[in-house]
């Protein structure tokens, strides 16, 4: 089935600093990528819809030069959490559509990358 | 707005037994309906997908149902195991690939 990684799982870095996460799409070439942000017992929120050679689509009150996203490849898109903050620390999971196969726009997630800003 | 809410927002049981998880939208248009499971710490699993003229769908021991004209749906957990304990999230497409997460039903299963 279809898989999708995300690198790191768990990042802790200080107040101030940019961290970058990656999704990638292992066995299938994914157009359009999602990035989610999930806070505790919460439901996933949808932060981007990210396609690739083109700019990302931020929803409501997500700031885009705080996230930014890059979809550089099929099967590759990256969020960089600039300037990050205590407030920043969350959840964040991906998610891709594969090209081919679904009938039902499926939508598989990556495990997610757990985010602790000090 | 598009809505789905989901009950019981947890619930516990005994190994072995089964459960049944709820799920209401307001989802329109409508697409299809999913449902997830995710472990604690983890990204989202598929259990399973119903477009509108499905009414039920299996996998393995999870069976959901859809009754697209009262727009509810049902996860029903047979035989459950202790690795069934997750929360099981409810999730209705409309259009656009947009999708309407429901805050999830926590699962806890017992020996």
């Amino acid at each position: 089935g279809a898989v999708v990684s995300q690198h790191p799982s768990r990042v802790i870095c200080k107040s101030g600093t940019s961290v970058k996460i990656e999704c990638r799409s292992l066995d299938f070439q994914a157009t359009t990528m999602f990035w989610y942000r999930q806070f505790p017992k919460k439901s996933l929120m949808l932060m981007a819809t990210s396609n690739e050679g083109s700019k990302a689509t931020y929803e409501q009150g997500v700031e885009k030069d705080k996230f930014l996203i890059n979809h550089a490849s099929l099967t590759l898109s990256t969020l960089t959490v600039t300037s990050a903050h205590p407030e920043d620390s969350s959840f964040y999971i991906c998610s891709a559509i594969t090209l081919a196969g679904a009938s039902y726009n499926e939508q598989f997630f990556g495990p997610g990358t757990r985010l602790t800003v000090l | 707005k598009n809505q789905v809410e989901q009950s019981p927002q947890s619930l516990i049981i005994l190994e072995g037994k089964n459960c049944t998880l709820q799920c209401n939208y307001t989802v329109s248009p409508f697409s299809n309906l999913r449902w997830y499971k995710q472990d604690t710490g983890r990204g989202p699993v598929s259990l399973t997908i119903m477009t509108f003229s499905e009414n039920t769908k299996s996998n393995g021991r999870y069976t959901a149902t859809l009754d697209a004209d009262t727009k509810q749906s049902s996860l029903h957990i047979t035989a459950s195991q202790l690795s069934d304990s997750a929360s099981y999230i409810c999730v209705v497409s409309g259009i656009n690939y947009k999708l309407s997460f429901g805050a999830g039903t926590t699962v806890t299963v017992r020996a």
